[in-house]
């Protein structure tokens, strides 16, 4: 099944306690994106990769890491988390990166994963 | 950077009326997603369609880029049409250097049975 896969679905941790999110997809896609999305703000972008060993910042890159060393992951990592990243988190790709208007743009979400930091 | 307004903002209906919401953009755009979040969370592609009409089932979609907005039709609304919905448009800035995807408020759909 073409998904979209995300690790784990509910985090709780304390503040300074290093973690990573993983995202993996199986749909050979090129474009990978993370996303936050908190109450009132809406869906707001964290980074983004256009291909493997292309990863740039989008509107709220500070406290996070990515790495995309193979096209199918896009781990988020929080060196250090602190409560105000306390939300929901979405990775989500497409088979091409945003911009051309083509179909292939469509854009395909993770389930999500909740993180609680103490 | 382009601006993204969804009316209403919230929706409650009887299972079995139709609605329609509204996304309009301040920027010509040449993507245009709609999405449904359902009420666990997850966030399901509806359409692409930067411009023109297209149907799924019970929705359907119209996006009249040249006047800046996109539509969303529900028909025969059922209680798993409940959650949220969000359009998100791609257009570039900076000169056009950079590409990005702005993601509206969001309308909160409740069908009741």
């Amino acid at each position: 099944e073409a998904q979209v896969t995300q690790n784990p679905r509910y985090l709780i941790t304390v503040t300074g306690k290093k973690l990573t999110v993983t995202c993996s997809q199986n749909m050979n896609h090129e474009y990978m994106s993370w996303y936050r999305q908190d109450p009132g703000l809406g869906l707001r972008q964290i980074y983004y990769s256009m291909n493997v060993e292309v990863t740039d910042k989008g509107d709220v890159p500070e406290g996070y890491k990515v790495s995309r060393k193979e096209k199918r992951n896009f781990p988020l990592i929080l060196e250090s988390p602190s409560p105000n990243q306390t939300s929901l988190y979405f990775c989500a790709s497409s088979f091409r990166p945003p911009g051309q208007g083509t179909t292939n743009e469509k854009l395909f979400f993770g389930s999500g994963t909740q993180l609680s930091v103490l | 950077g382009i601006q993204v307004e969804q009316s209403p903002p919230d929706l409650i209906l009887q299972e079995g009326a139709n609605s329609t919401l509204r996304c309009n953009f301040s920027d010509s755009v040449n993507n245009l997603q709609w999405f449904h979040q359902n009420p666990w969370g997850q966030l399901i592609n509806l359409f692409y369609i930067p411009s023109g009409t297209k149907q799924n089932g019970r929705l359907s979609a119209t996006t009249v880029a040249t006047e800046r907005y996109s539509l969303l039709y529900i028909s025969s609304s059922q209680t798993t049409d409940s959650g949220v919905y969000f359009c998100a448009v791609g257009s570039y800035y900076s000169g056009g250097s950079n590409y990005k995807l702005t993601f509206g408020k969001g309308t909160l759909l409740t069908v009741n049975p």
